[in-house]
């Protein structure tokens, strides 16, 4: 079974610094794929970044990027020049062996400070 | 439409009361999932649908929970006797396919409350 660990139930960064938010998952698959979303006060889950378990490179989109170590099964999520909009939920998630559904871990709280 | 459309936002109910929630996913989106999500933690899965069908329904967490969907569109899950346990943001999502869940898209979930 897959699981997802986030060790940091909160987080607190200043505006315009890099913060990393750690996630460790455990896995029997050699295939596999990892997730992190953004849940604002709003509710809803917002899709930030996708790494494969084949991908060599780290993946980026803007501001976010994944730091993959595949030995160390990690994925954590640096989001670069913090702005006061990135305080949210982050959750760091792994999909199953269906293919269809992701496991979450619990979460981080990041707050962005002026 | 749009994005994911949930329906009601909000919801308070009396134990033992029957419910439905209700997503009208992302116009020709095949694949449509629901999730739990109780308070202080992550996202449960709960059940998903291909078209018009759940392949897997061992994620529902009793006989009390049901989910259709019709004409590969709206979905509802329906919430038989609620228990206070049952109290959480219930989220819907979907996406084009269920080959990835790269591409799943969220509504902004209903809160349901059982007093």
């Amino acid at each position: 079974a897959q699981k997802i660990t986030q060790t940091q139930p909160g987080m607190f960064v200043q505006e315009k610094e890099a913060v990393t938010l750690d996630c460790t998952y455990d896995t029997s698959d050699q295939s596999y794929g990892l997730f992190w979303y953004k849940q604002p006060s709003s509710g809803e889950m917002i899709f930030l970044i996708y790494q494969g378990s084949y991908d060599e490179q780290n993946a980026t989109e803007g501001r976010y990027s994944l730091n993959f170590q595949k030995a160390r099964k990690s994925a954590n999520l640096v989001i670069s020049a913090s702005q006061l909009g990135d305080s949210a939920m982050y959750f760091c998630a792994i999909d199953t062996n269906s293919g269809y559904a992701l496991n979450f871990g619990k979460g981080t709280s990041l707050l962005v400070t002026p | 439409g749009a994005g994911v459309s949930q329906s009601p936002s909000n919801k308070v109910t009396e134990k033992g009361k029957d419910v439905e929630l209700r997503c009208d996913p992302i116009s020709g989106h095949t694949a449509l999932y629901w999730y739990r999500q109780s308070l202080g933690q992550g996202l449960e899965f709960l059940i998903y649908f291909q078209g018009n069908s759940a392949p897997d329904k061992s994620g529902l967490p009793s006989d009390r929970f049901s989910a259709e969907r019709t004409g590969g569109s709206v979905s509802t899950l329906t919430i038989q006797r609620t228990q206070q346990e049952d109290s959480a943001v219930y989220l819907c999502a979907s996406s084009l396919t269920v080959v990835t869940s790269t591409e799943a898209f969220f509504g902004q979930g209903t809160r349901l409350t059982v007093v």
